[in-house]
């Protein structure tokens, strides 16, 4: 079975820290995902990487930003933690081919007071 | 663009009851369509899946068939569990390394 392990389950940060979310996954796959979560609206992409060093923008990409320096690494950075960024991330993994599902972590819950 | 459209919820049913969740979507080629499930305070688990047009995929006793003429992918189940609580997510893809696209979620609560 594919495990997408984020690194915490729960964070508490104060305003205008740096923020590291950290993913692993151990299937090889070239995709990885960043989701966030919110109620009302649903799952929005942040940024997703296609290969090491290579990354693209979702949808929802002002205020963050990633790295890839290895394969199964995707790390998520919020450059100073705002409020509006209290959310539910999710960390995902695939395989290129569409017709593959992507695999989620269990999400790390955020909180910036 | 791609969107996913799901009914609304939350579904209330009694145990033993059919469920049905619709799902219709709108996307450019041919995508391949998922159902996600996602259990309180987990992350999404993926629930069963389709590639092509009348594949229909199941796991777990529920079902769902992919009707390109409708553009529709509705999860059925024959007789829900309390253990089915949870929000069921439809979401489709296209191309390679593209995200998923997904619908706002249905929430579906089984009572005894």
């Amino acid at each position: 079975d594919v495990k997408v392990t984020q690194s915490s389950r729960y964070l508490v940060k104060r305003t205008g820290e740096k923020v590291f979310l950290e993913c692993v996954q151990d299937m090889d796959h070239e995709n990885m995902f960043w989701y966030r979560q919110d109620p009302g609206l649903g799952l929005r992409l942040i940024y997703f990487s296609y290969d090491v060093k290579m990354k693209e923008k979702g949808d929802i990409p002002e205020g963050y930003s990633v790295s890839r320096e290895k394969k199964e690494r995707f790390s998520l950075i919020l450059e100073s933690a705002s409020t509006n960024q209290t959310s539910m991330y999710l960390c995902a993994s695939s395989l290129v081919s569409y017709n593959s599902p992507l695999h989620f972590g269990n999400g790390t819950r955020l909180t910036v007071t | 663009g791609n969107s996913v459209t799901q009914m609304e919820g939350p579904v209330t049913l009694s145990e033993e009851a059919f469920l049905t969740i619709n799902c219709t979507y709108t996307a450019t080629g041919y995508p391949s369509l998922f159902w996600y499930v996602q259990y309180p305070g987990e992350g999404l688990q993926l629930l069963l899946k389709a590639t092509k047009a009348d594949d229909k995929g199941s796991n777990k006793g529920f079902e769902a068939t992919y009707r390109k003429e409708t553009t529709s992918f509705h999860l059925e189940k024959g007789s829900v569990q309390v253990s089915d609580s949870a929000v069921y997510f439809c979401a489709l893809r296209t191309g390679t390394a593209s995200k998923l696209t997904f619908g706002t979620g249905t929430r579906l609560q089984v009572t005894l």
